[in-house]
């Protein structure tokens, strides 16, 4: 299987709204409700910022929200903040596919 | 305070093998699914393995099957990542992650560096 499709870059003004797009199949994003998003400082262990596709972890400012829609889900990021600077990646449960795991490409997410 | 503390990284020769340790604590250990989680160097994140609570569930990566083994010791809150085999593309920072597809708790990463 293939990795989810994320854009590469992504950019916005501090206070604006930015929404980051992961594409993958009925087989992945669109078969389960297992999608995660994690946030990535360079040289840092990856964050989790959202699970299952709209749950916040404890401590995760609710400027960070999720949504799917059919075989795609989005991170967006409200009221940006220079330290939302950083990569994100998706994540999506595929079942009994193999991988059983998925993860996107990755945006670079720039606060301008 | 959940931690996994990552160890076990290193040089090795193309073909040669290594043993990835992940220290777990802080929380009952084992009541949860591990995974291990690799990123070569300017790369994005890549699932490699998952073991259940038991260790009698393990999946892997097809990149890595017959080559890499996961296993854990839940008397000493530990899971491991034994690697043969080991190709130039598996260089990368390996990552212990608690949970079976969200991970909510990483360790800070070892780095293998498979190279002659």
């Amino acid at each position: 299987q293939s990795a989810l499709t994320q854009p590469p870059s992504a950019s916005g003004s501090p206070g604006q709204s930015v929404t980051i797009s992961c594409t993958g199949t009925s087989s992945d994003v669109g078969g389960y409700n297992y999608v995660s998003w994690y946030q990535q400082h360079p040289g840092k262990a990856p964050k989790l910022m959202i699970y299952e596709v709209s749950k916040r972890p404890s401590g995760v400012p609710d400027r960070f929200s999720g949504s799917k829609s059919g075989n795609t889900a989005s991170l967006t990021v409200s009221g940006l903040q220079a330290e939302d600077e950083a990569n994100y990646y998706c994540s999506s449960f595929a079942g009994s596919n193999t991988p059983p795991v998925l993860f996107g490409g990755g945006t670079k997410m720039t606060v301008l | 305070e959940v931690q996994l503390v990552d160890s076990g990284g290193g040089l090795v020769q193309p073909g040669g093998s290594l043993r990835l340790s992940c220290a777990a604590s802080g929380f009952s250990f084992g009541t949860y699914w591990m995974s291990w989680v690799r990123q070569a160097p300017g790369k994005g994140l890549e699932w490699v393995a998952n073991i259940n609570q038991d260790g009698s569930e393990k999946y892997y990566v097809d990149s890595v099957k017959g080559r890499f083994t996961i296993s854990r010791d839940n008397a000493r809150n530990s899971v491991y990542l034994q690697m043969n085999s080991l190709r130039a593309e598996d260089t990368a920072v390996y990552y212990c992650a608690r949970g079976q597809a969200s991970f909510f708790y990483w360790g800070q990463g070892t780095l293998v560096t498979v190279s002659s």
